[in-house]
């Protein structure tokens, strides 16, 4: 069974950084882009950020850029998201999903999501 | 790049059909086959429902369907169900990032 499973969420302070991980399991998990999309309480579907199977390819919106790294780790099953330089406006529900394809694309399977507040 | 334009609500009667329009540009919606449809019910993860504009995939029903005409796609669920009630979105692929809709609201009278 396809399964992903995002953890580290939680309460930073603006202008913090927190890291969120992402657990892949049921599928080879190198064979598939991989992407970050978050939702704001009450609000809709925002991309944030997409990378190749490889790792060799990275895409950001332009919300984060500068911000927010993606990277994975094909040996763990593992994908990440460095997110510095955090405000309020981040504030959002963390999905973690998978691609159907090596290059983003289509996102078939998505995690529950990890809540990320920023506040003092 | 910009959200792709969706109405916030729609509605329909049991058994009814209905159609959820999605309008971007020809740099998205209109350039690229890779349109998605997801479905959320609330405090729940989104759910692929079709992709590619027109594929549905396995154990999604085939009330659903996908269309696609210039830079509009389209979301069509026939039969209305009670349990189709939820937020559904569109996307695309834009090269560099991948644009969402701002999300309609499916309400079943």
């Amino acid at each position: 069974e396809v399964q992903v499973v995002e953890s580290g969420g939680g309460l930073v302070q603006p202008g913090g950084s927190l890291r969120l991980s992402c657990a892949a399991s049921g599928f080879t998990f190198s064979s598939y882009a991989m992407s970050w999309v978050r939702q704001a309480p009450g609000k809709g579907l925002e991309w944030v950020s997409g990378i190749s199977g490889s790792g060799d390819s990275t895409y950001y919106a332009e919300s984060v850029k500068g911000r927010f790294t993606i990277s994975r780790d094909n040996s763990k099953n593992t994908l990440y998201v460095q997110m510095n330089s955090l405000r309020a406006e981040d504030t959002a529900i963390y999905y973690c999903a998978k691609d159907m394809r090596q290059f983003v694309r289509t996102l078939d399977q998505w995690g529950q999501g990890t809540l990320v507040t920023v506040s003092s | 790049q910009s959200a792709l334009t969706q109405p916030a609500s729609v509605s329909g009667s049991p058994g009814q059909s209905i159609t959820i329009s999605c309008t971007g540009t020809s740099s998205d919606v209109g350039g690229y086959n890779y349109v998605s449809w997801y479905q959320q019910h609330p405090g729940k993860a989104p759910k692929l429902m079709i992709y590619e504009v027109t594929n549905r995939p396995s154990g999604v029903s085939n009330r659903f369907s996908g269309s696609k005409s210039g830079n509009t796609a389209s979301l069509t669920i026939s039969g209305l169900q009670a349990d189709d009630e939820a937020d559904y979105y569109c996307s695309s692929f834009a090269v560099t990032t991948t644009v969402f809709g701002g999300g309609t609201k499916l309400t079943v009278l």
